[in-house]
């Protein structure tokens, strides 16, 4: 079945320091790959998505791109910032049956220091 | 577009009580999740519905909870009654659905309940 693994964390940076994230995936065909965000005391937010095998998504200085070869979708950032402390879940969405359900990893908690 | 709504925002009940949490979805979005967040058991999605049917309920935990879609623009989840360990976050999303995978999730802010 679909299902998706991400880095434990709490992973704690210093400002400014490089962030990765792994997310890896196991699904059939060609899923659509999503990294979302939750901020202290919100819903989970759309951060960036991929729609396809080589594709990058990027938004406020986050990236991750689809690699298909390995099957991860690895979020980095080159210089992070303590607003930038949040959760955030690696997510992917098969198409066909009912409905595009998103398959979402545990989550790995982000605390930026300054 | 004002996004998904929820309400309340914050519920505190006493244990044994009915709670209702309400949700709006984005006009057009004819898919709707119900998800629960807790610090032991992380986010676990309950029931979906596709055009106000449910597909899954596999992950409503038991027979107190039931929820509902009357319509396209509004969806109920119910406990009744309440325990104290059903206290959680519970969220609201919806999608555009099938064909359009990837469009993802569009998320409320959720509704905080606390069960006394």
């Amino acid at each position: 079945g679909n299902s998706v693994t991400q880095m434990e964390g709490p992973v704690t940076l210093s400002e400014e320091a490089f962030l990765t994230i792994n997310c890896t995936y196991t699904a059939t065909g060609y899923p659509s790959l999503f990294w979302y965000v939750q901020y202290p005391g919100e819903g989970l937010q759309l951060l960036l998505k991929a729609t396809k095998a080589d594709d990058k998504g990027s938004n406020k200085g986050f990236e991750a791109t689809y690699r298909k070869e390995t099957t991860s979708f690895h979020l980095e950032k080159g210089s992070v910032q303590v607003s930038d402390s949040a959760v955030y879940f690696c997510a992917l969405s098969a198409a066909g049956g009912a409905t595009n359900k998103l398959i979402f990893g545990t989550g790995t908690l982000l605390a930026v220091q300054p | 577009d004002a996004g998904v709504i929820q309400s309340p925002r914050h519920e505190v009940t006493e244990m044994g009580q009915e709670v209702t949490l309400r949700c709006k979805p984005i006009s057009g979005h004819n898919s709707l999740f119900w998800y629960r967040q807790t610090m032991m058991r992380g986010l676990e999605l309950l029931i979906y519905f596709n055009n106000n049917v449910p597909i899954d309920d596999s992950g409503m935990p038991e027979d107190r909870f039931s929820a509902k879609m009357p319509n396209a623009s509004f969806s109920t989840l119910k406990i009744q009654p309440s325990e104290p360990r059903d206290s959680a976050v519970y969220f609201c999303a919806s999608s555009p659905g099938q064909p359009y995978p990837q469009y993802g999730y569009t998320f409320g802010s959720g509704t905080r309940l606390t069960v006394v």
